[in-house]
C-alpha cells in the first residue's frame, strides 16, 4: 500500500514565477482532491476529479490556478504568476468510489513565494 | 458563522489523562463526521468517521456525534506523548466536499 504521494515536498519560488505540483493517488481510488492549508487553519477545498473529469472548483481557485488529471491517475496543479498570498501547504487526497468520506491525504507540498 | 467551529487551543494535558476535543457545526443536513490527526508539517491522517448520531470506538479513541445540538466530540483515553498533534474535525456537505475546522493543537505532557 503506497498511499498518496506528492512531489515536490517543498518549493520556494519568486513572485511571478509559475509552479507545478504533482499528486499520485492510491491506485484504486477514482476521486482525487486538492486542498490548500495555511498556518493555523484547516484544509480548504480547491477542486476535485472523478476519474479524469474535474467536477467542481472552489471560488478560491482563481484563474491563475489550473488542475488536470489527464488519464484519471495522477494529477497536476499549476499556479501561474505566483503571488505571496499563494504561500501555503497544498494537499492532495484520494478516495474510493464507495467511500468519499474516507479521504486519504498525501504529505503535501509546501510552497513559499518570496 | 463558519460551518465548522473548533477551538484552536493549544490544549495541554498530562500523560495518561482523558482528552476531550470538541467541535460544533451549523448545517443540520450534514451526515458524515470525521476526525483527522495532523502532525507538524505532515498531511492529515483519517482517525475515524461516524455517520449520523451516536458513538464509535476504536482503541483509545471514541468519536461522538450529537445531531440535536450539532456537537462533535473526540475522546482520547490514556493519552500518550505520541498523541501530541493537531486534531481536525470535519464534516461532509451534500456536494461531497469535506469542510474542516481550524484544528485543535494538543500537547500531552510526559
Amino acid at each position: 500500500d503506497t498511499g498518496v504521494s506528492q512531489d515536490p515536498r517543498h518549493k520556494i519560488t519568486k513572485r511571478g514565477q509559475n509552479v507545478t505540483f504533482r499528486c499520485d493517488p492510491i491506485s484504486e481510488h477514482n476521486r482525487l482532491y486538492w486542498y490548500r492549508q495555511t498556518l493555523g487553519q484547516g484544509p480548504e477545498f480547491l477542486t476535485y476529479f472523478q476519474n479524469e473529469a474535474q467536477l467542481e472548483k472552489s471560488r478560491l481557485l482563481s484563474d491563475r490556478f489550473s488542475a488536470e488529471r489527464p488519464k484519471g491517475s495522477f494529477s497536476t496543479l499549476e499556479i501561474q504568476r505566483t503571488e505571496q498570498g499563494d504561500s501555503a501547504m497544498y494537499l492532495c487526497a484520494s478516495s474510493s468510489p464507495g467511500g468519499v468520506y474516507e479521504q486519504y491525504f498525501g504529505p503535501g507540498t509546501r510552497l513559499t513565494v518570496t | 458563522q463558519k460551518e465548522v467551529e473548533q477551538d484552536p487551543g493549544p490544549l495541554s494535558v498530562p500523560e495518561g489523562a482523558i482528552v476531550s476535543l470538541n467541535c460544533t457545526y451549523s448545517n443540520s443536513a450534514f451526515q458524515y463526521f470525521m476526525w483527522y490527526r495532523q502532525y507538524s508539517r505532515k498531511g492529515p491522517e483519517l482517525l475515524m468517521y461516524t455517520y449520523s448520531s451516536g458513538n464509535k470506538e476504536d482503541g483509545r479513541f471514541t468519536a461522538q456525534v450529537d445531531k440535536s445540538s450539532k456537537y462533535i466530540s473526540l475522546f482520547i483515553r490514556d493519552s500518550q506523548p505520541s498523541d501530541s498533534a493537531t486534531y481536525l474535525c470535519a464534516t461532509m456537505n451534500r456536494d461531497d466536499k469535506i469542510i474542516f475546522g481550524k484544528g485543535t493543537r494538543l500537547h500531552i505532557l510526559p
